[in-house]
């Protein structure tokens, strides 16, 4: 699985939109890019995922670049409920997830 | 939410007891996994299951052994608990390997004195 890198934390304010980057310079071409959240003290919760196009669901938006070297999750109205460590991973499907250290947002009033 | 049921919530228990935790599940999914939580190690793959009866090893399975006897059940086994066990276990579902909808329980808070 490709290595990810992520901002040990973030603040956001409420209300505003919450760009969190990943950058996955050394992924393959059949690597997937997911990202889960995990609000303290629950199990993680997937949020999106992705290979080469731009994706959105009900909860968040991902972009990734065109030489999918990096990718950036948008939530668009940040809430305080949104305050959680966010786990950015490249995985091969058929491969067992890997969790790294993520980043914590910390959305503020 | 996924119906996926762990237990016990929490326990405590002595270095060399074995203790059993449970992960249920109503939601029919082949794929069945067992990760820890530590401070400074985020989560890590204990065992994981695709099948009844088919289980193999993750990235942290010594100390551990699990079964699968039904769909529905994946039971994590410690023959004699350590300290170093002392952890956060999540269990989580999937509908295939390395499926992106993994769905997690809610943990079970292991103590080992």
């Amino acid at each position: 699985d490709a290595k990810t890198t992520q901002p040990p934390s973030m603040d956001c304010a409420e209300g505003r939109a919450a760009n969190l980057p990943c950058n996955h310079s050394t992924i393959s071409g059949n690597e997937y890019v997911y990202w889960y959240r995990q609000i303290h003290s629950q199990g993680p919760q997937y949020i999106i995922h992705g290979l080469k196009n731009n994706e959105t669901n009900e909860m968040a938006s991902l972009i990734i670049t065109e030489d999918r070297k990096s990718s950036t999750l948008i939530l668009p109205h940040a809430t305080l409920r949104d305050t959680a460590v966010y786990y950015c991973i490249a995985n091969n499907a058929g491969n067992m997830l890997t969790f790294g250290g993520g980043t914590r947002l910390m959305v503020k009033p | 939410d996924a119906g996926i049921t762990q237990s016990p919530r929490h326990k405590v228990t002595e270095t060399g007891t074995p203790v059993t935790l449970r992960c249920h599940q109503t939601e029919n999914h082949r794929y069945m996994y067992w990760y820890r939580q530590d401070p400074g190690h985020g989560l890590r793959l204990i065992h994981y299951s695709y099948g009844v009866k088919d289980t193999d090893k993750g990235e942290v399975s010594d100390g551990y052994s699990v079964s699968r006897s039904k769909t529905e059940d994946f039971l994590l086994t410690l023959e004699s608990a350590t300290s170093s066990q002392t952890s956060v276990y999540f269990c989580a579902i999937g509908t295939d390997a390395g499926s992106e909808k993994l769905f997690f329980g809610s943990g079970t808070q292991l103590s080992v004195l």
